[in-house]
């Protein structure tokens, strides 16, 4: 299976703190994303990375890719209460799978006032 | 411009019966995917469309699973008969159909199966 595993589970921060989360996945990949997802809502989609690209930055966030190690990083920087959910990898295969995506379990980030 | 939209939002039915939930994709969006979500599996690709014609079910649990795609706005996720271990939130969500489109989720159905 390509699913990725978000680390860690959860994390617990103070406001203005940066926040890292992990993703490690198996197989090769075409492409890697991240999504958020807010409590009893659904998931929203934060940032692509092509299996070509090292780094990109979008705002407050900054994704890393290693392909050599199969993983990925997020970085929140300066975080918010606002910031406060779930945080999902995403991984699309190679050729025809890379239309299904297979997300990890999640990091569950606290950002506390 | 609207998003994905689901019905019902919630659902709670008694095992044996039948239920459908409904999905309506963003306009012009050619992908809709259904997936589940539970603690203990995580988010699951049930099956998906590419221009309406299904491509992927493999994800489907087992025969009591069934999904349509009748027209380019709209799909129907269909469980005959329902068992208590179905419960779980099930998102659609749709894409432009591109190789690497990112994904716009609506805001889920969760069914409570008694």
């Amino acid at each position: 299976s390509q699913q990725g595993e978000e680390d860690p589970q959860a994390l617990s921060i103070q406001e203005g703190e940066n926040a890292t989360m992990n993703c490690s996945y198996k197989t090769s990949i075409n492409n890697l994303q991240w999504y958020r997802q807010n409590s009893g809502r659904g998931l929203v989609h934060l940032i692509l990375i092509r299996s070509n690209e090292r780094e990109k930055h979008s705002g407050r966030l900054r994704v890393t890719l290693d392909t050599s190690k199969k993983s990925s990083s997020l970085l929140i920087t300066a975080s918010r209460a606002a910031d406060t959910a779930s945080y999902f990898c995403a991984t699309g295969g190679v050729g025809q799978g890379a239309q299904k995506l297979v997300f990890g379990q999640g990091t569950r980030l606290t950002i506390n006032p | 411009d609207a998003g994905v939209i689901q019905s019902p939002r919630h659902e709670v039915t008694e095992m044996g019966q039948e239920v459908t939930l409904r999905c309506k994709p963003i306009s012009g969006h050619n992908s809709l995917f259904w997936y589940r979500q539970t603690m203990m599996r995580g988010l699951e690709l049930l099956i998906y469309f590419n221009n309406n014609v299904p491509i992927d079910d493999s994800g489907m649990p087992e025969d009591r699973f069934s999904a349509k795609m009748p027209n380019a706005s709209f799909s129907t996720l269909k469980i005959q008969p329902s068992e208590p271990r179905d419960s779980a939130v099930y998102f659609c969500a749709s894409s432009l159909g591109t190789n690497t489109g990112e994904l716009f989720f609506g805001e889920g159905s969760r069914l409570t199966v008694l």
